[in-house]
């Protein structure tokens, strides 16, 4: 499976101010999901991205909150804008692997808003 | 409606004995299925997936999807302290690269 790396890997922020998510894949992959995870609870799917198109969002979540960068194959970035308490979340992303259906995890993002 | 659903437990089984993990699923049209393990403060790693219907062996793991009945399950053999963990089931259908995940379970394997 492919490596996956996440920056930052935590970050405490005060709410107003928007912090960028980088995933950074070590091969070429068709698409890239980003998940949030909340405390004590499962994966939520905020939106894929596609390479050279814009963002898929999932219902609840709209690209003024949570833009999404796509620039190449192996990239992607999303950005929580405009914090508040309720967007302390872990964010993940993930990877589509080689066989298409299954994903593969980053390591996760643990965001703190104060 | 939840489109996968999982018991929370925790599920509490003695080391060595079977510990048995179950998932239903309510969207007919989903294909593939997948079980993460996510450890406390870790991402899901994943351990098994399975598409056809029967079962799928991997090593302790054994992943068994029922598509008539729209039940998924995940059997860890043997199981050690170093299982306990949250499992995740996830279903993905019409659109394979939608995964739709389950609330998990959590597994307490007693030494």
């Amino acid at each position: 499976s492919a490596v996956i790396s996440q920056k930052p890997s935590r970050d405490i922020c005060q709410r107003g101010t928007s912090l960028t998510i980088q995933c950074q894949v070590d091969s070429q992959v068709t698409m890239m999901f980003w998940y949030r995870q909340q405390p004590g609870q499962s994966l939520t799917l905020i939106a894929t991205a596609n390479q050279g198109s814009e963002a898929t969002y999932e219902s609840g979540f709209v690209i003024d909150k949570f833009p999404i960068s796509r620039p190449n194959l192996t990239f992607s970035t999303l950005t929580v804008s405009n914090m508040s308490p309720e967007d302390s979340s872990i964010y993940l992303c993930s990877v589509d692997g080689t066989g298409g259906y299954e994903q593969y995890f980053g390591p996760g993002t643990r965001l703190t808003v104060t | 409606q939840k489109e996968v659903e999982q018991n929370s437990g925790p599920l509490s089984v003695p080391e060595g004995a079977i510990a048995s993990l179950n998932c239903t699923y309510s969207d007919r049209g989903s294909q593939s299925f997948f079980w993460y393990r996510q450890y406390s403060g870790k991402s899901p790693e994943l351990i098994m997936f399975i598409y056809s219907n029967g079962d799928k062996e991997d090593g302790r793991f054994t992943a068994q999807l029922n598509k008539a009945s729209q039940y998924v399950s995940l059997l860890i053999r043997d199981s050690q302290p170093s299982d306990s963990a949250t499992y995740l089931c996830a279903g993905g259908g019409y659109n394979f690269n939608k995964f739709y995940f389950g609330s998990g379970t959590k597994l307490n394997v007693k030494p």
